[in-house]
């Protein structure tokens, strides 16, 4: 069965660091891209960043950039999303998401993790 | 970044009617490979989405058959023929043409 499991949610201080982990089960990790998406509570989706097969090639939203840094290990079947500087705006659930091959979308979802920002 | 604009944000529905969204995006979604990536998602209360549609009416592996993609540009919609209980949920619209992806604001649908 395919499946994504995200950790490494929790509360942190503005200015602070976080390190979510997707590990992903059942698929051979390797061959997919792999992204990030944000959903701030009760709100819409945002895609954060988004890293190749191979790690090679990533790339990251406007409101993240420089502070976010997604990176993976295709030997242990994980994707990494670090989070530096974060900000208030920042608090949401973070989804891993596998990107399928010929679709450029999401066809699997984690179950998320929430992070939150704030004093 | 492309806008995508849903309509309507909120959908009642009396089970058994069809139910129809628009989603339109501010610039064109078809690709330089020739394809449009267009996808609809359905995201239950307490869960994480699940794409039901992707390149505008090609149908996920397990999604009923009720629910249908049409579109072509900037202009897209997503039907359900007859709406069952079950399909209670925010429907997104996303596009993967361009980077970064980007989704509409979400429809609910709720039973009436």
């Amino acid at each position: 069965e395919v499946q994504l499991v995200e950790s490494g949610g929790g509360l942190v201080q503005p200015g602070g660091s976080l390190r979510l982990s997707c590990a992903a089960f059942g698929f051979t990790f390797s061959t997919y891209e792999m992204s990030w998406v944000r959903q701030v509570p009760g709100k819409g989706l945002e895609c954060v960043s988004d890293i190749s097969s191979s790690g090679t090639t990533m790339s990251y939203a406007d409101s993240v950039k420089g502070r976010f840094t997604v990176s993976r290990d295709n030997a242990r079947n994980s994707l990494y999303l670090q989070m530096n500087s974060l900000r208030a705006e920042d608090t949401a659930v973070y989804y891993c998401a596998r990107i399928g091959r010929t679709s450029r979308a999401p066809n699997c979802w984690g179950q998320g993790t929430l992070v939150t920002v704030s004093s | 970044d492309v806008v995508m604009t849903q309509s309507p944000l909120s959908l009642p529905v009396t089970l058994g009617q069809p139910a129809s969204i628009s989603c339109r995006s501010s610039q064109s979604l078809v690709h330089s490979d020739g394809n449009t990536y267009l996808n609809w998602f359905q995201q239950r209360p307490g869960q994480s989405p699940r794409r039901l549609i992707y390149k505008v009416s090609d149908r996920d592996s397990g999604v009923p058959d009720r629910f249908s993609g049409s579109g072509s540009g900037t202009d897209f919609t997503l039907k359900i023929s007859r709406v069952e209980a079950e399909d209670v949920a925010v429907y997104y619209c996303m596009q993967g043409t361009h980077w970064p992806r980007t989704f509409g604001q979400g429809t609910k649908v709720e039973i009436k």
